[in-house]
């Protein structure tokens, strides 16, 4: 079985700085890792993932994360935001052994960038 | 193309009332998996479909919980005899396969509101 923590419910910040929003995972197993944004009344969308390779990971809208698997962590960042960047974020990991994803979520972090 | 969608996007019914939540997924995506997001927390795995057979419900809270997928495409999410903890955003989401590390892609979401 696995868990995901996402230490912040909510991460207000002022346009063009930076941002991390934290994730920590716990697993049995070997895992994937994903975040996911979700827009106001909008679906869940794929930010970036770690399958494997380098740790360094860079996705949509300028915004990369980190795995580092001693820490058991996947932190999100991005060096300057925007205010369209207000969403929830969501941390999720899927078993690497399993023949399909199912994935467990953290319980989100809001992102609030005001001017 | 079209994205999953799901309706409807609001669903408001009383206590004891049996209700059908439906996702459309998008075409040619044989993975297809059931979620539930209560207020404030990230989404819950219910139930998996690799084609018309469900490969895995062991996210489904109890069986009052039932869902179908005839003909490999469309899925209907049934509850019977609602109760006001059913309450919450039922999400939809799909994947090109078994989706090992693969993008699960999500629909909007349909919010049931029990009475």
């Amino acid at each position: 079985a696995q868990s995901v923590t996402q230490l912040d419910s909510q991460v207000p910040v002022f346009e063009e700085a930076p941002v991390e929003l934290r994730c920590n995972y716990s697993s049995s197993v070997s895992v994937y890792l994903f975040w996911y944004v979700q827009y106001p009344n909008q679906g869940l969308q794929l930010l970036l993932k770690y399958l494997s390779g380098s740790t360094l990971v860079k996705g949509i809208n300028g915004f990369e994360a980190e795995f580092n698997k001693s820490q058991t962590s996947f932190h999100l960042r991005k060096p300057s935001v925007h205010i369209s960047d207000t969403a929830e974020y969501f941390c999720a990991v899927s078993d690497v052994n399993s023949g399909y994803s199912t994935l467990t979520f953290g319980k989100g972090t809001m992102l609030l960038v005001s001017p | 193309g079209a994205g999953v969608s799901q309706t409807p996007s609001n669903k408001v019914t009383e206590k004891g009332k049996y209700v059908e939540l439906r996702c459309d997924p998008i075409s040619g995506h044989t993975a297809l998996y059931w979620y539930r997001q209560s207020l404030g927390q990230g989404p819950e795995f219910l139930i998996y479909f690799q084609g018309t057979g469900a490969a895995d419900d062991s996210g489904l809270p109890n069986d009052r919980f039932f869902a179908v997928r005839p003909e490999g495409s469309v899925s209907t999410l049934k509850i019977q005899r609602t109760e006001r903890g059913d309450s919450a955003m039922y999400l939809c989401a799909s994947s090109t396969d078994r989706g090992r590390g693969n993008e699960q892609f999500f629909g909007p979401g349909t919010r049931l509101t029990v009475l």
